[in-house]
């Protein structure tokens, strides 16, 4: 079945510091893939999406590249703010509509 | 953007007893909407797709008898924990999805239940 790794976190970083969350998948077909943060006490909200290979999502900074060839989409950003702290989690879909969740990266950025 | 919420947003219940989680689209309708559940540290896990106006669809392993769910109207669908035992206790979390154009759907989540039974 679908599946989703995501690098466990806690990730804690300094502002203004190069961030790198690392997200794999397996899927049968082509999955559209996804980026949801969810901020302390939030719901998830999306934060990137792209739907086929080499596509970029971008987003308030972010960014994340769709990789057929080694089946990731790694998020990244240049310069993480403290308010950039919160869960991240990496998702796909192939069609069916729900979504195939990894186990979300928890961000710290201290000032 | 589209909002949708969750009441409550957390529960402590006896064992035995039975809870019902509420799921709102404030301001769209969703004929469809999604249902999981998130234990600490895991991924969300797909419970249920539930459609407007019929049964709802259960992921393999869930009980449907256990994890009731209506979805009686475009804004409103419910998911109630029938007689809660220690094991349920978990974030329950549900999406709603903007129906259009297949490659354009989006799904937005509520904020999330926490239920603990006791």
């Amino acid at each position: 079945g679908d599946s989703v790794t995501q690098m466990e976190g806690p990730v804690t970083l300094s502002e203004e510091a190069f961030l790198t969350i690392n997200c794999t998948y397996t899927a049968t077909g082509y999955p559209s893939l996804f980026w949801y943060v969810q901020y302390p006490g939030e719901g998830l909200q999306l934060l990137l999406k792209a739907t086929k290979a080499d596509d970029k999502g971008s987003n308030k900074g972010f960014e994340a590249t769709y990789r057929k060839e080694t089946t990731s989409f790694h998020l990244e950003k240049g310069s993480v703010q403290v308010s950039d702290s919160a869960v991240y989690f990496c998702a796909l879909n192939t069609g069916r509509r729900a979504l195939t969740f990894g186990s979300g990266t928890r961000l710290q950025v201290q000032p | 953007g589209a909002v949708v919420s969750q009441h409550p947003s957390w529960v402590i219940c006896k064992s035995g007893t039975s809870v019902k989680i509420e799921c709102r689209s404030l301001d769209f309708q969703a004929t469809t909407m999604f249902w999981y559940r998130q234990f600490p540290k895991q991924s969300l896990m797909l419970m249920a797709t539930s459609n407007e106006g019929s049964k709802a669809t259960y992921e393999q392993g869930v009980e449907k008898d256990k994890f009731l769910i209506n979805h009686a109207s475009l804004t409103l669908s419910t998911l109630t924990v029938t007689s809660a035992h220690p094991e349920d206790s978990s974030f329950y979390i549900c999406s709603a999805l903007v129906s259009g154009l297949a490659v354009q759907e989006t799904q937005y989540f509520g904020p999330g239940t926490r239920l603990l039974v006791l």
